[in-house]
């Protein structure tokens, strides 16, 4: 079955330090792939996407993202993180090519130690 | 450019009410689709609805429905609510569907149900 795997379901970095979130996909063809952001109470903000081309996708808020096909992976990473990061990032895929049926991981939350 | 918009943002149901939720989609965009998101269950699809005609639905019992009305408007509707519905209910909208790009989804800050 196609799924999305965020291993990691809390992590907790130091203001300025660097991020990396870890998404892995499981599905036969290279999907679509998404990172988003929730704060709390909100809804989610699209960080960024890869749909095909260069495999490193530059994203917003400093945010960029690399596909690994070997490795079906998909890990966000950010090289200094600030307080106002702190949040949940969802990592996302369109099997399927039709995005209203997104898959979406677990969510990993993020703490920013001062 | 105005982003999504859902009304209203919280709410508070009995178990056997009904409970509608509507959504406005971004200017131009066609496509709406609805997510539930749990603490224990995460971000499920719901449906998804372009051009008035429902394209695709997730795996919620009948008591999930929704529409889309022409103007690209939505609304879920939630009858005989239990309380594993409270849950903030989440609408997204695109372009349309086809071509990768134009199926972004951007997403509304949700409605939060709660029922009691």
């Amino acid at each position: 079955a196609q799924s999305v795997t965020q291993p990691d379901i809390h992590i907790t970095v130091s203001e300025g330090a660097s991020l990396e979130l870890r998404c892995n996909y499981s599905y036969g063809a290279t999907p679509y792939l998404f990172w988003y952001v929730q704060s709390p109470g909100q809804g989610l903000q699209l960080l960024l996407k890869y749909f095909s081309g260069d495999t490193l996708v530059q994203g917003i808020k400093g945010f960029e993202a690399e596909f690994k096909r070997s490795q079906s992976s998909f890990n966000l990473r950010k090289p200094s993180v600030h307080w106002s990061d702190a949040a949940e990032y969802f990592c996302a895929v369109d099997p399927s090519s039709s995005a209203s049926k997104i898959i979406f991981g677990s969510g990993t939350r993020l703490s920013i130690r001062p | 450019k105005a982003g999504v918009t859902q009304t209203p943002r919280y709410l508070i149901k009995t178990r056997g009410q009904q409970v509608t939720l509507s959504c406005s989609p971004i200017s131009g965009h066609r496509s709406v689709s609805w997510y539930q998101q749990t603490p224990g269950q995460g971000l499920q699809f719901l449906f998804e609805y372009f051009s008035e005609t429902q394209r695709n639905k997730g795996n919620f019992p009948g008591r999930f429905s929704g529409r889309q009305f022409s103007n690209s408007r939505s609304e879920m509707n939630v009858s005989t609510l239990e309380l594993g519905d409270s849950a903030l209910y989440l609408c997204a909208s695109s372009l349309a569907p086809g071509l990768a790009d134009q199926e972004t989804q951007y997403f509304g800050p949700g409605t939060r149900l709660l029922v009691l």
